[in-house]
């Protein structure tokens, strides 16, 4: 059965602070990991990864894939209150254009 | 403005009642997907379509039904035979490449409650 873990479920830290979202993976067919940030209503995408070891950056988070361990981190530094949401990891399957979610990472950032 | 609209944004019902929740398009995408939500957890795939006129059942299909007759549209009906219908439900669509990685676009969703 293919599956995705996120760890932290929750995690409350502090303006200003860096904080690491952890995905993992089991599934049979990869073709991309994707990681969206979802406040009140409809997940916003941030990153899809393919390669592994090849960082992608926009502003102070940044993700890399690692697909011989077979799982991803999302940083972010610097932390605002901003980004307090819940973090989605997804896998996208190599049939079916199907796509499996993790629980989530709730963050808080407190000012 | 390209997107994806949901409506309604909230819809009750009572036991017993199918309702229909409508998911529109006008990014040219030819995948859309249905998810659904609860509290704390994460999305679980209900129903997938890749194309015009074929759609596949994902983790959750009972009680859920689907079609796809425009490539812009793809409602999703409740039925009374789903359990515990109370939700959030997410629509998303993405180009559905086989060639690349695809990224979804999610709807604003819609929240029902079953009274």
């Amino acid at each position: 059965e293919d599956k995705v873990v996120q760890s932290p479920l929750s995690l409350v830290v502090h303006e200003g602070d860096t904080v690491t979202l952890n995905c993992s993976y089991e599934v049979t067919n990869f073709r991309s990991l994707l990681w969206y940030k979802q406040e009140k209503k409809a997940p916003t995408f941030l990153f899809m990864l393919t390669s592994s070891g090849i960082e992608k950056k926009s502003g102070r988070l940044s993700s890399i894939l690692d697909k011989k361990e077979l799982f991803s981190i999302l940083n972010i530094t610097a932390t605002q209150t901003g980004d307090s949401a819940v973090y989605l990891c997804a896998v996208e399957l190599n049939y079916g254009q199907n796509f499996v979610f993790g629980p989530g990472t709730r963050l808080s950032v407190l000012p | 403005d390209g997107g994806i609209t949901q409506s309604p944004k909230y819809l009750f019902r009572k036991e017993g009642q199918n309702v229909t929740l409508s998911c529109e398009q006008n990014l040219n995408h030819d995948a859309m997907y249905w998810y659904r939500q609860d509290p704390g957890q994460g999305l679980r795939l209900i129903y997938y379509s890749q194309i015009v006129n074929d759609f596949q059942k994902g983790d959750i299909a009972e009680g859920y039904s689907v079609s796809r007759e425009k490539k812009e549209s793809f409602p999703l009906t409740v039925t009374s035979a789903q359990k515990n219908p109370t939700a959030f439900y997410l629509c998303a669509s993405s180009l559905g490449r086989r060639e690349v990685g695809n990224e979804q676009f999610f709807g604003p969703g819609t929240r029902l409650t079953v009274l």
